[in-house]
């Protein structure tokens, strides 16, 4: 079965510092890969995926992932955070499993921005 | 409807009373799953339908927990004599069709169920 580890539970940034949350993965083979954020009291919203090609994928609100298969990771990263930042980040794997695609996530990191 | 929705926001209820939770997916979703997130947590998977028909139940714990998708749109996760373990963000999520591939999920902004 997949699984997904996200090594930092809280990660404390200054406003307009760069910024890199970590997530590895366990899948046998090649895994479909999410970042997903949520703001207190709030559903996930999708902030990128990695299906196939390109490593380096971008996606809203500035924020870019790489995918590392040697590394089983896929950190996603931004140049310049913004107080709006502030926010639970979580990465996740979908895979097939037992026929069905579930997708699992990791605990999360919690994102502190200090102005 | 333009994204998911959920209701109620906010259920407190007391321990042993049943609850009812709703998920109204994206107009044309195939697949739904049921999702729940305790506090510090990331979302841990309990049901996914394609369709009316639950296509894996593995997540939901079986003597409490139940779910239904009986036309193929909306469902609802009941959960019976409730406990302070059961309290928890409940999310519902949907996407275009089941399988890996370009289908992704969309989420609703959950359901937080408070058991005293």
């Amino acid at each position: 079965a997949q699984s997904v580890t996200q090594p930092d539970i809280h990660i404390t940034v200054s406003e307009g510092a760069s910024l890199e949350l970590r997530c590895n993965y366990s899948y046998g083979a090649t895994p479909y890969l999410f970042w997903y954020v949520q703001s207190p009291g709030q559903g996930l919203q999708l902030l990128l995926k990695y299906f196939s090609g390109d490593t380096l994928v971008q996606g809203i609100k500035g924020f870019e992932a790489e995918f590392k298969r040697s590394q089983s990771s896929f950190n996603l990263r931004k140049p310049s955070v913004h107080w709006s930042d502030a926010a639970e980040y979580f990465c996740a794997v979908g895979a097939m499993t037992g026929g069905s695609y579930i997708p699992t996530f990791g605990r999360g990191t919690s994102l502190i921005v200090h102005p | 409807g333009a994204g998911v929705s959920q209701t109620p926001s906010n259920k407190v209820t007391e321990k042993g009373k049943d609850v009812e939770l709703r998920c109204d997916p994206i107009s044309g979703h195939t697949a739904l799953y049921w999702y729940r997130q305790s506090l510090g947590q990331g979302p841990e998977f309990l049901i996914y339908f394609q369709g009316t028909g639950a296509a894996d139940d593995s997540g939901l714990p079986k003597d409490r927990f139940f779910a239904v998708r009986p036309e193929g749109s909306v469902s609802t996760l009941k959960i019976q004599r409730t406990e302070q373990g059961d309290s928890a963000m409940y999310l519902c999520a949907s996407s275009l069709q089941g399988g890996p591939g370009a289908n992704v999920l969309t989420f609703g902004a959950g359901s937080r169920l408070t058991v005293l």
